[in-house]
């Protein structure tokens, strides 16, 4: 069972708003950065947000993240069809010794 | 270019040992950690642990602690993930990734793909 919770899917259509959600406790998310993973199918992980909000470079503006209390939000404006893939959130938790844990992940897809 | 290259697919039978491999390539290992994480077939990634190739300080999941040991060698840039006995259940996809902070994982490698059969 991972630490932090998402919704198993989210769907768009071309153009339209797509927000996933991660949930956490104070020890995770309610205390640390938030991170945000996008994995397309067949490939490894690329980090896509960083400290809660910030894009790495290279990363569309149309992505975004935000985080209130325990729970995270990432935001796609505008959605494509490349954006089809698994998205992950994660953040450090300073419970047991002080790991990683990532959210059970969300698939997004185009309508 | 910036790459961390991972070793080959494994097959392995369950109560073998096993070690993989993850090399830096464009760069020296110090100051960043690097971190093992596991994908099962269809499932989501988990983080196994972290280790920082300075001074080989390492983390590891409850999870995973007392299961597998990670390992770096700063003098050839490479970080190691190993099992002393294998199981069924090993059976996944394995990265890992470079960070400065322990906890933005910017560079992944390819992944290794562990096969655990009788």
């Amino acid at each position: 069972q991972s630490a932090l919770t998402q919704p198993p899917s989210a769907s768009g259509t071309s153009g339209q708003t797509v927000t996933v959600s991660c949930s956490g406790t104070s020890s995770n998310v309610g205390s640390n950065y938030v991170y945000w993973y996008q994995q397309l199918p067949g490939t490894a992980p690329k980090l896509l947000i960083y400290r809660n909000n910030r894009r790495p470079s290279g990363v569309p503006d149309r992505f975004s993240g935000s985080k209130s209390g325990t729970s995270a939000s990432l935001v796609i404006s505008g959605f494509r069809s490349e954006d089809e893939a698994d998205y992950y959130c994660a953040a450090w938790d300073t419970s047991v010794g002080g790991h990683y844990v990532f959210g059970s992940g969300t698939t997004v897809t185009v309508l | 270019e910036v790459l961390l290259v991972q070793s080959g697919p494994e097959m392995k039978k369950p109560g073998e040992s096993l070690r993989i491999s993850c090399k830096g390539v464009g760069y020296n290992f110090p100051p960043y950690w690097i971190g093992w994480m596991r994908q099962k077939p269809g499932k989501g990634l988990e983080w196994m642990g972290i280790v920082y190739p300075a001074d080989s300080d390492t983390r590891y999941s409850p999870s995973f602690q007392g299961q597998v040991t990670i390992s770096a060698d700063k003098s050839i840039n490479t970080a190691y993930l190993q099992w002393n006995s294998l199981k069924a259940s090993d059976s996944a996809m394995y990265f890992c990734a470079r960070s400065l902070t322990r906890d933005d994982f910017e560079i992944w490698g390819q992944g290794t793909l562990v096969t655990v059969s009788s």
